[in-house]
């Protein structure tokens, strides 16, 4: 079984300030990939950023990086500089190779990030 | 052209009726997926399916099937609706089930009254 917790529920941040967002997670399949997405409040999914479990260096999309601490078993999202089109919900989710990945992606609860002018 | 698209947008039904929601991807891909979003906003999987096998999330109730004339659709079919049904539904595709990157469609917005 897997497991996705974000412990924030919510975030206020400045404009043009960096943010992170945490997400920590739990499997036993030995390989695995950890995502992020978007939803802002329009409702679709945006994919933001893929990082694979044995992927050496952390994965960069733009102003979006995802700092991987295996050890730890964390899987935060960083939005450098951010902008009032920041705001919106963030779920982080990781899905299991092992079996081929055929039971999709298991979710967080999500983070309602808000910028702030 | 819309990767993933979702018909209706919105659902407003009465409870014991029968109703589906269409699912079509242009992306070629073999795999697609319903996702449950509920009031809280949690996103839960309950089907991925291909042209040759099919995943039932265990939680999900029989009452839901997935139905797919074809390579490019899967419509979710859903008997009997319940208020608890009541959640935005999303639809996905992939290349395979190995691939990592899954498209999302707009999303359906079910209202079990």
């Amino acid at each position: 079984a897997q497991k996705i917790t974000q412990t924030q529920p919510g975030m206020f941040v400045q404009e043009k300030e960096a943010v992170t967002l945490d997400c920590t997670y739990d499997t036993s399949d030995p390989s695995y990939g950890l995502f992020w997405y978007k939803q802002p409040s329009s409702g679709e999914m945006i994919f933001l950023i893929y990082q694979g479990s044995y992927d050496q260096q952390n994965a960069t999309e733009g102003r979006y990086s995802l700092n991987f601490q295996k050890a730890r078993k964390s899987a935060n999202l960083v939005i450098s500089a951010s902008q009032l089109g920041d705001s919106a919900m963030y779920f982080c989710a990781m899905r299991g190779w092992t079996g081929g990945g055929a039971d999709g992606l298991t979710f967080g609860k999500g983070t309602h990030l808000i910028i702030q002018p | 052209d819309t990767a993933v698209s979702q018909t209706p947008k919105y659902l407003v039904t009465q409870m014991g009726n029968d109703k589906s929601i269409k699912c079509e991807q242009n992306l070629g891909h073999d795999t697609m997926y319903w996702y449950k979003q509920d009031s809280k906003k949690f996103l839960k999987i309950m089907f991925s399916y291909n042209n040759k096998e099919l995943i039932i999330n265990e939680t999900v109730p029989n009452r839901f099937s997935p139905k797919s004339p074809d390579k490019a659709h899967l419509n979710l079919h859903i008997n009997s609706l319940e208020l608890g049904d009541s959640a935005v539904y999303f639809c996905a595709s992939s290349q395979s089930f190995g691939s990592y990157e899954q498209y999302f469609g707009p999303g359906t917005r079910l209202t079990v009254t």
